[in-house]
């Protein structure tokens, strides 16, 4: 049973295409992040944001841009996609107190030709 | 830097047999601790968070243990439906990233 959704689930897309990728929770969390993950590697960080109209770069450079114009959505856009954008995008929620963690989807795996 | 080493990269165990995964890490002041599963094609499931050395948690065969340099991650008699990718994560104070180790895969053979 998924909180956190994100669509597409998969995407083969030509180069210098726009793409956005969608991710949306209903826990109503405040903090949403981005995830790049390549395969037998490292989660890395890309983009966060603490709430509404709050949005943060993360560790990993990224020619990627995010919006969040309402608490439950945190769509990330790529303007001209490129075969080295190719990997998997996870979006994750987290909410605080006792019960702190960090809530993934099931990812978009991106594919750039 | 903050840094989150796992090992063994891969483990292949019988069903039943029990095992520890490790996971070493240097972080700049600890906030928490982080175990997920992920299985292939899918985001990381949530296991457990620990907070402090001595710490443990446990869920149906997995018991999670903190020190102030490495956690482990004991499975007690595994079933094949175990089999996955289990991801260990640290968070430090004043930083909103986790910083995630390339994890363990477990395979379970019946």
């Amino acid at each position: 049973e998924a909180d956190i959704y994100q669509t597409p689930r998969y995407l083969v897309i030509g180069t210098g295409k726009k793409i956005t990728l969608e991710c949306s929770q209903t826990m109503g969390h405040d903090k949403m992040y981005w995830y790049q993950q390549d395969p037998g590697m490292e989660l890395h960080l890309i983009h966060y944001s603490y709430g509404v109209n709050s949005t943060e770069k993360g560790d990993l450079s990224s020619e990627s841009t995010v919006s969040r114009i309402r608490t439950e959505h945190f769509p990330l856009t790529l303007e001209s996609a490129r075969p080295s954008h190719t990997s998997q995008y996870l979006c994750a929620s987290s909410e605080g107190g006792r019960q702190w963690r960090y809530t993934f989807g099931s990812g978009t795996r991106l594919t750039v030709v | 830097e903050d840094q989150v080493t796992q090992s063994p990269e891969a483990l292949r165990l019988q069903e039943g047999e029990s095992s520890s995964l490790n996971c070493s890490y240097t972080v700049s002041g600890l906030r928490g601790l982080f175990w997920y599963r992920q299985d292939p094609g899918k985001g990381p499931e949530f296991l457990f968070t620990l907070y402090s050395a001595g710490e443990e948690k446990e869920k149906e065969r997995l018991k999670a243990t903190l020190t102030k340099k490495e956690s482990f991650l004991h499975i007690t008699a595994p079933k094949p439906e175990d089999s996955a990718t289990y991801l260990c994560a640290v968070q430090a104070y004043g930083n909103e990233k986790l910083t995630f180790g390339t994890g363990t895969r477990l395979t379970i053979i019946p």
